[in-house]
């Protein structure tokens, strides 16, 4: 089944506790993205990549790290989490920007 | 960069009247305009999409209208039922994925 993954789908941590949200896809895309969704904020990008070792920042980057070393697999990863890193985010991949993104479940993140 | 403007932010009709959401764009390169749906508690889904060398697509009960000139698109849903109700966002990705903020649609029984 064609599909994009997203682990952990719900976590709590506290503050300053380093953390990797993992996204993959079976769909042989290129492009690969994370957005974060905050109520009354919309869908906001923090980072995509357009193909393997190729990633640039969206609008809101900070606090955020990502690494595209696979095609399949393009993980998130916070640092040093802080509470205003509290939001759901989604994973996205497709074939290039001009394509349909699928988007995975979601992880609802809460920092402490 | 893009900025994309959408409106309006919450949209309330009766069930079986008509429904327009309306978005416009700033960068003149961006040629493919997707609408997405996302139902609470749910990921957003591409419902249709059009791109610049075409200027309406229609799929049953929704449609996408673009005016490449003015720089804006427009969905159009006709009929609305109760599980249309949703937050729907566009977008005009060009370098980037950019979306607009969304419109919250309430279909009323």
């Amino acid at each position: 089944e064609a599909q994009v993954t997203q682990n952990p789908r719900y976590l709590i941590t506290v503050t300053g506790k380093k953390l990797t949200v993992t996204c993959s896809q079976n769909m042989n895309h290129e492009y690969m993205s994370w957005y974060r969704q905050d109520p009354g904020l919309g869908l906001r990008q923090i980072y995509y990549s357009m193909n393997v070792e190729v990633t640039d920042k969206g609008d809101v980057p900070e606090g955020y790290k990502v690494s595209r070393k696979e095609k399949r697999n393009f993980p998130l990863i916070l640092e040093s989490p802080s509470p205003n890193q509290t939001s759901l985010y989604f994973c996205a991949s497709s074939f290039h920007l001009s394509n349909e993104q699928f988007f995975g479940p979601g992880t609802r993140l809460t920092v402490l | 960069g893009e900025n994309v403007e959408q409106h309006p932010s919450t949209l309330s009709v009766q069930e079986g009247d008509s429904a327009v959401i309306k978005c416009t764009y700033s960068d003149s390169a961006s040629n493919y305009f997707p609408w997405y749906k996302q139902e609470l508690g749910k990921r957003p889904q591409l419902i249709i999409d059009i791109r610049s060398n075409v200027g309406e697509k229609k799929d049953q009960r929704i449609a996408v209208t673009l005016n490449k000139t003015a720089k804006h698109f427009s969905l159009h849903i006709t009929e609305t039922q109760p599980e249309d109700s949703a937050v729907y966002f566009c977008a005009a990705p060009y370098n980037k994925f950019y979306f607009g903020s969304g419109t919250k649609l309430n279909v009323k029984p």
